[in-house]
């Protein structure tokens, strides 16, 4: 069953800390993005990827930073530099990246609170 | 700056009336338009979208409009069911850049009351 799987579900971290939120998609994908949502507000772009080994920062990405290094996984690390990073992230793909109106499909999402 | 809005917060309809969400948008670059379902604690789904050459797509009981002078596109749901209980993204593209990179509204949380 394809889909795009984040881990975990909830996660908890001390103020200073770095932690590492998981992405996976088994739906072969070439492009992959990082969202946070707010309460009220809409999802913010963090950071995506159109190819592995590259990605660019969206508008959110201080505080933040991705790698890529297999086609399938995305991980996103929120560092101690991220001064409220309290939100509910979302990660999403797409088949193609660059042109193209193919909607992206989201993963159900990794709450992140501070202790 | 939001470039997309959706100023109503919240919606509550009957069960078998319709649904209309709302989502204005300030950029005329945006060529692409999409709507997104979200139940709490899940990640978005794709419902439905619309191209700036078209002014309406249906599917099902889901309706887009898309009114590109006024800058405006709405969501009819029809009839509603209490399953459509949800909040509802309206999400923009614009393909000037290397990427089909989403603009989203801040949401309208709909409720259809059995």
């Amino acid at each position: 069953d394809g889909g795009i799987t984040q881990s975990p579900k909830y996660l908890f971290r001390k103020e200073g800390q770095n932690v590492t939120l998981s992405c996976e998609q088994n739906l072969n994908h070439d492009a992959m993005y990082w969202y946070r949502q707010d309460p009220g507000q809409g999802l913010r772009l963090i950071y995506y990827s159109q190819i592995v080994n590259d990605f660019q920062k969206g508008d959110i990405a201080e505080g933040y930073s991705v790698s890529r290094e297999k086609k399938e996984s995305f991980p996103l690390t929120v560092t101690s530099a991220q001064k409220n990073p309290t939100a509910f992230y979302l990660c999403a793909s797409t088949p193609i990246g660059g042109l193209s109106n193919q909607p992206q499909h989201f993963g159900d999402g990794t709450r992140l609170s501070i202790l | 700056d939001q470039q997309v809005k959706q100023n109503s917060p919240s919606l509550s309809v009957q069960e078998g009336r319709i649904s209309i969400l709302n989502c204005d948008y300030t950029n005329s670059m945006f060529d692409y338009f999409l709507w997104y379902k979200k139940y709490p604690a899940e990640g978005p789904t794709f419902l439905i979208s619309i191209s700036s050459i078209k002014d309406k797509n249906e599917d099902g009981r889901f309706t887009v409009f898309l009114n590109k002078s006024a800058k405006h596109l709405s969501l009819h749901i029809v009839p509603s069911q209490p399953g459509d209980s949800a909040v509802y993204f309206c999400a923009a593209v614009n393909y000037g850049g290397a990427t089909n990179k989403l603009i989203f509204g801040t949401g309208t949380l709909l409720a259809v009351q059995p």
